[in-house]
Order: C-alpha cells, then structure tokens, then sequence
C-alpha cells in the first residue's frame, strides 16, 4: 500500500491566489481527515469526512476554506483567497475505523 | 474540556535513559489514548495506543502508563536512542465523536549520542 498520498509537498504562492491541495486515502479507510500544523497552534483538525461526506467542519477557519470528497480516492482543500496566516503544514489522513490514523507527508504551503 | 495537555515542550536525553512525556486531560469521555511520533519532513504515525481499562501497555521499549483517576497518562521510552529523537504527540478521543481525535502540542525529544 503507498499510504496516504498528499500534493503538492510544497506550495509558494502569492497572497490573494486560489491554493489546492490534493489527498488519496488509503484505499478502504471510509474516514478522512484534514489537519493544519504550525508551531503556534500545533496539529488542528479542519475537517473530517466519513464515507465522502463531512462530518465535522467546525474546525475550518473562515470562508475561504473550503473541503471536498467527491469519491472515496480524493479530496481537496482549497483556499482562496489565500493569505499570509495561512502558512503551514496541511496533513490529510485517513482511517478505516476513525481511530488508528494514517497520515501523509503533508503540503508545506507558504503564501507571500 | 476538549483539551490534552502535554509536557514538557522539549525533552534532551542520553542515549540508553529514560524518556518519559507526560499528557493530562479533563473530558472523561475520553476512551482511547494513542501516541504519534513525527520525524521532520513526515506526517504523524501511530506509535502505540491504550484504554482507559488497563493501567499499562506495553510494546518494545515504548510504554504507555495510564492514571484514570487522575486523568493522566504518559509515555516511557526505555533505553532511549538517537533514532528516537522525533516529536512526540499524546491525543485522546472517544468513541460518540467517531474521529474528532485531540492532539496535545507535541514534545520534541533529542537523544544525544
């Protein structure tokens, strides 16, 4: 199994831009989840899907964040616009029972 | 309520001793108590994981010590090594919320050679 797959791993991009970034569960796990990590505030769960629908978006920071899970293989977060505060690791992981996590290597996302 | 607290923020030991990483929590919901280790560069990954109804659990040289009553549990690294040096997160979660697991802030852990 490849584990979970994140992309891009990194991301510059300039503030006011449209930002996406893209997740593959493990094949099986019906649990998805998205975090955001900085030293400040640590690991944040932004939201959590479970059989591709959202469960729990109360964790999504404002109405430029935005999460999607079309089909059990794929998500995306999208941000836009993006903003310098936004800077930081976003982790997607998945689980097949909603406890054991499987995490990706996460996109480091610098906004300018 | 929803929060774990963990300490210390950072933690340096000697190769061969002892690390030991505290967690607190206040929700006594809580049901399942894992641990994450987190190299730079890379997600987190399950290191080792515990309930409320046993007192220890054990698996290699990583142990977890839980204290229901006093709504605690740690983590002990035996014969620390270098290749250990990660970061290290406690989480709690329980089984209504069916994912919403909650992180502490995470203990950088440094084995010096």
């Amino acid at each position: 199994d490849a584990g979970v797959i994140q992309s891009p791993r990194h991301e510059v991009t300039e503030m006011g831009q449209e930002v996406t970034l893209r997740c593959k569960p493990i094949s099986g796990h019906d649990y998805l989840f998205w975090y955001r990590q900085t030293m400040m505030r640590g690991l944040e769960l932004l939201i959590y899907f479970n059989n591709n629908v959202p469960i729990d978006d109360s964790g999504m920071p404002e109405d430029r964040f935005s999460a999607k899970m079309p089909n059990a293989s794929f998500s995306t977060l999208k941000i836009q616009p993006s903003e310098p505060r936004d800077s930081a690791v976003y982790f997607c992981a998945s689980s097949s029972t909603g406890f054991g996590y499987t995490f990706g290597s996460g996109t480091r996302l610098t906004v300018v | 309520q929803q929060q774990v607290k963990q300490s210390p923020q950072s933690l340096i030991v000697q190769k061969g001793g002892i690390s030991i990483i505290n967690c607190a929590y206040e929700n006594t919901a809580f049901d399942y108590f894992p641990w994450y280790q987190q190299f730079p560069g890379k997600g987190p990954a399950l290191l080792i994981a515990i309930r409320p109804d046993v007192s220890e659990k054990k698996e290699g040289r990583f142990t977890i010590s839980f204290n229901k009553s006093a709504k605690q549990f740690s983590l002990h690294i035996m014969d620390s090594q270098p290749g250990d040096s990660a970061t290290y997160f406690c989480a709690a979660n329980w089984g209504g919320s069916q994912g919403n697991l909650i992180f502490g802030k995470g203990t950088k852990l440094s084995v010096k050679p």
